[in-house]
């Protein structure tokens, strides 16, 4: 178990560029979240996968924002036409296939849009 | 889920027990409190939860008022790697499947 994995660490882009993350939650963790953190302010929820499925999807995650969870194992979230105020730290946590109380977090993807 | 309130910073000198306290005057009887933590640059952190019973574990206890209008997160013996960002946050089930709903946490600043 080595823990939620997040892919860039890092990603600095232009205005009007797309972006994919990538995230790796723990392995048979059917639950799978991703969240934005803007600075000095807690985690969003941005949305919310059950295996392949994504099951809800906050009023945040506009129609330039996709996510995907092919196969129910790794999820990519994508980011389209990237505005300034998309840079943001987003944040991947998963959670096991029982009802459970915590959430694990990855370390996250910094996107800076200049 | 119920709002919560949390002051926005607090100090503690190390070796001593920091005591974070947490409103949420509008829980539900079905609403759980949790508490995370996000030290520096990492992602949060998982401490503790409850319903209406003091809780303890290896990293904290969560003392909750008797009308569970308040709690108290405590870290009993603090270290300079108790330097976080504090999220106390009221949810409605002790599932996984809900969102966790964060708000602007206590900043604890650890003093050698």
């Amino acid at each position: 178990d080595t823990g939620v994995s997040q892919d860039p660490r890092h990603k600095i882009t232009k205005r009007g560029q797309n972006v994919t993350f990538r995230c790796d939650p723990i392995s048979e963790h059917n639950r799978l979240y991703w969240y934005r953190q803007t600075l000095g302010q807690g985690p969003e929820f941005l949305t919310y996968f059950q295996n392949e499925a994504q099951l809800e999807k906050s009023r945040l995650l506009s129609d330039r924002f996709s996510a995907e969870r092919p196969k129910g194992s790794f999820s990519t979230l994508e980011i389209q036409r990237t505005e300034q105020g998309d840079s943001a730290m987003y944040l991947c946590a998963s959670s096991p296939r029982q009802d459970f109380y915590e959430q694990y977090f990855g370390p996250g993807t910094r996107l800076t849009v200049t | 889920d119920a709002k919560t309130t949390q002051p926005p910073s607090m100090d503690c000198a190390e070796g001593r027990a920091a005591n974070l306290p947490c409103n949420h005057s509008t829980i539900s009887g079905n609403e759980y409190v949790y508490w995370y933590r996000q030290i520096h640059s990492q992602g949060p952190q998982y401490i503790i939860h409850g319903l209406k019973n003091n809780e303890t574990n290896e990293m904290a206890s969560l003392i909750i008022t008797e009308d569970r209008k308040s709690s108290t997160l405590i870290l009993p013996h603090a270290t300079l790697r108790d330097t976080a960002v504090y999220y106390c946050i009221v949810r409605v089930t002790d599932t996984g499947r809900r969102a966790l709903t964060f708000g602007s946490g206590t900043r604890l600043q650890v003093q050698p």
